[in-house]
């Protein structure tokens, strides 16, 4: 399988602590956004990545939160000092620039995060 | 900025009956696309159908068709012969196309369940 894989699948953590999330897109996709999903709603955008470069990042994303991409395949989500209202399920997404594909995006898992 | 409203947080559905899921979007772009995506039960999120907003014509895939009505802002899903593993949270996403991003904006989904 092929996909787009996010590791861990679940974390639990105590409030204050650091976590760091993991994800591998599929391996021709140059695209790769974050999302997060909070219960009973939809995924919200986080930011995104083309290649290395991280050229977006949404209003949602404190500074607490930091993203990263290096070399441009896999990218990490830290979260620094979490609080309760971080807990949600965090998603990975990848997608390609060719034509005629580049608006699929195919996600991953997920990581849920519980924070105590 | 764009949003996107599902009205129907849950519906039910009898196997190989047909259900109609609503969408509603509001936008001020006229180059966009349409998604709906699937997520089971504990399982990862993947799209089911795509429309681009400058064809006219309705999008399909096998049981799954849409019926968007572009100057109601309206995109509403139809599943026919309804199958048990079609039992999932719908989401219905946007997505400016041309843009540098290709975010999803996605809606707060519905719960569908097919009954045996």
């Amino acid at each position: 399988d092929t996909g787009v894989s996010q590791d861990p699948r679940h974390k639990i953590t105590k409030r204050g602590q650091n976590v760091t999330f993991r994800c591998d897109p599929i391996s021709e996709h140059n695209r790769l956004y974050w999302y997060r999903q909070t219960l009973g709603q939809g995924p919200e955008f986080l930011t995104y990545f083309q290649n290395e470069a991280q050229l977006e990042k949404s209003r949602l994303l404190s500074d607490r939160f930091s993203a990263e991409r290096p070399k441009g395949s896999f990218s990490t989500l830290e979260i620094q000092r979490t609080e309760q209202g971080d807990s949600a399920m965090y998603l990975c997404a990848s997608s390609r620039t060719t034509s005629g594909t580049k608006y699929e995006q195919f996600f991953g898992p997920g990581t849920r995060l519980t924070v105590l | 900025a764009q949003t996107v409203t599902q009205s129907q947080p849950e519906m039910s559905v009898q196997e190989a009956e047909t259900v109609t899921l609503s969408c509603t979007y509001d936008t001020s772009e006229s180059n966009y696309y349409l998604f709906w995506y699937k997520q089971p039960p504990s399982r990862q999120m993947i799209l089911v159908i795509r429309q681009e907003a400058y064809k006219q014509q309705n999008a399909t895939e096998n049981r799954f068709s849409v019926n968007f009505q572009k100057a109601a802002k309206s995109f509403s899903l139809k599943i026919s012969d309804s199958q048990l593993g079609d039992t999932a949270m719908y989401f219905c996403a946007f997505m400016i196309s041309g843009g540098s991003n290709y975010k999803l904006t996605f809606g707060k989904g519905t719960l569908l369940t097919v009954n045996p």
